[in-house]
């Protein structure tokens, strides 16, 4: 079964560094969206993307924050001076053209010491 | 803007019984509403979507209800299983053109052999 692939899995970063995260959507899907969890909050949307643009984004999704789709598989979210808040697990998702279920990655868990 | 609740937090249960999990939202404007399970640092896996005119969902075990007017969606679990102690995610889309979905913070569910 089709499924969201994320790397790593687990990133440790210095505080001030840029952090890159990757996610492989689903192949048919032309929704994407990147998701954070701290440790012990709620899941938090921060962007989605759509026809090689941001279609919508968070008040969390900052000037330090950028997405990319390099190549017709990957999605990528780049932070680019990493904080200590910036630790959390971010989840990549994808949804299909007509469809409205949005598909989860397994995460990557960043932490910024 | 769109407040998610979950209660229980968490609910410990014996082997066999019936699980309740309730979600409540406060803008009843949905487009749709999404559970979702995930397992200790892992990813979100979907279980289920109820469009904002349905009643209910139901795949297997599974059995999930949304009364939109009052802001509410109850997941039952039917005969629970001790592979079903999870956490349990409910997510609300606000409207067509709006793709983020609002999540609430979990139900933390042990199922006790």
């Amino acid at each position: 079964e089709p499924e969201v692939t994320q790397t790593p899995s687990h990133q440790v970063t210095q505080m001030g560094q840029e952090v890159i995260l990757r996610c492989v959507p689903i192949s048919n899907h032309l929704y994407f969206y990147w998701y954070r969890q701290i440790l012990g909050q709620k899941v938090e949307f921060l962007v989605s993307f759509y026809n090689n643009e941001i279609s919508e984004k968070s008040e969390i999704f900052d000037d330090q924050f950028s997405v990319e789709r390099p190549d017709g598989s990957n999605f990528t979210l780049k932070i680019r001076s990493t904080k200590l808040e910036d630790s959390a697990m971010y989840f990549c998702a994808s949804r299909a053209q007509l469809e409205n279920e949005q598909f989860f990655g397994p995460g990557t868990r960043l932490t910024v010491l | 803007k769109q407040e998610v609740t979950q209660i229980p937090a968490a609910l410990s249960v014996p082997e066999g019984e019936n699980l309740v999990l309730n979600c409540s939202f406060t803008d009843s404007a949905i487009y749709n509403l999404q559970w979702f399970r995930q397992d200790p640092g892992k990813g979100l896996t979907s279980l289920l979507l109820i469009q904002s005119s349905q009643r209910e969902q139901t795949s297997g075990r599974l059995n999930a209800s949304l009364d939109k007017s009052s802001g509410r969606s109850t997941l039952y679990i039917a005969a629970s299983q001790p592979g079903d102690s999870a956490t349990y995610l409910c997510a609300v889309r606000r409207s067509y053109g709006n793709n983020r979905l609002a999540f609430g913070k979990g139900n933390q569910v042990v199922v006790i052999p």
